[in-house]
């Protein structure tokens, strides 16, 4: 059984504030990393996709590094906004697999 | 664009009755899921159609839960009798190709069936 762990699972930050969690994966036969984002009531939105050990990807002011060597990705928002406030899910994309695993979601909130 | 439709947004039934989710997928988009998230776990696949053909439905219990893709367009999802443990958001997403394994999934708003 694969496991996909998020940490933390919830965040509560102030308007402005830096944040970083962690996405971790099984660091062998990778092949893909995908971020969303979820606001309430709506649909998961796609973030990133990530491939390659090294990698970085931007938006905005959210960014994420992959490390695929050592089975972790990081997503990083800079200066958090209330718009921010969501949930943020990471899936692994094993080899030979065509199945996303998800972790089970980091709450951001954002108080103004 | 319009994104993935589902409906109903939100349906409460009592348990033993039947329901049934409805996506449309994006116009052009070969590859539909349907994912079931239970509270506080992300989202887990039940079955995965490439155009009309189901080629992975090996998470959908088969006793009581049934999907279909006619014409490779739209899809239903079907439980019958609904439990009480049914009780979670039924998410629907497609992707342009048929190898999900780089593709970005679009998602639906999802469907959160309560059972009483």
């Amino acid at each position: 059984i694969l496991n996909v762990e998020q940490s933390p699972q919830s965040l509560h930050v102030q308007e402005g504030d830096s944040t970083n969690f962690t996405c971790s994966f099984p660091s062998s036969n990778f092949y893909a990393l995908h971020w969303y984002r979820w606001e309430t009531a709506k649909s998961p939105e796609a973030l990133f996709v990530m491939t390659l050990n090294g990698d970085e990807k931007k938006k905005g002011r959210i960014s994420a590094t992959l490390n695929t060597k050592e089975g972790y990705s990081y997503l990083y928002i800079k200066g958090s906004q209330p718009e921010d406030s969501a949930t943020y899910l990471c899936a692994f994309l094993q080899g030979g697999s065509e199945k996303l695993v998800f972790g089970k979601g980091m709450k951001l909130t954002v108080n103004p | 664009e319009a994104g993935v439709v589902q409906s109903p947004r939100y349906k409460i039934i009592e348990k033993k009755q039947p329901v049934a989710f409805w996506c449309n997928p994006i116009s052009g988009h070969n590859t539909l899921y349907w994912y079931l998230q239970n509270l506080g776990q992300g989202p887990e696949l039940l079955i995965r159609y490439e155009n009309e053909e189901a080629v992975d439905d090996s998470q959908l219990p088969k006793d009581r839960f049934s999907a279909e893709r006619l014409k490779g367009v739209d899809s239903t999802l079907k439980i019958q009798p609904a439990e009480l443990g049914d009780s979670a958001v039924y998410l629907c997403a497609s992707s342009f190709g048929t190898s999900g394994r780089t593709d970005t999934q679009y998602f639906g708003p999802g469907t959160r069936l309560t059972v009483l």
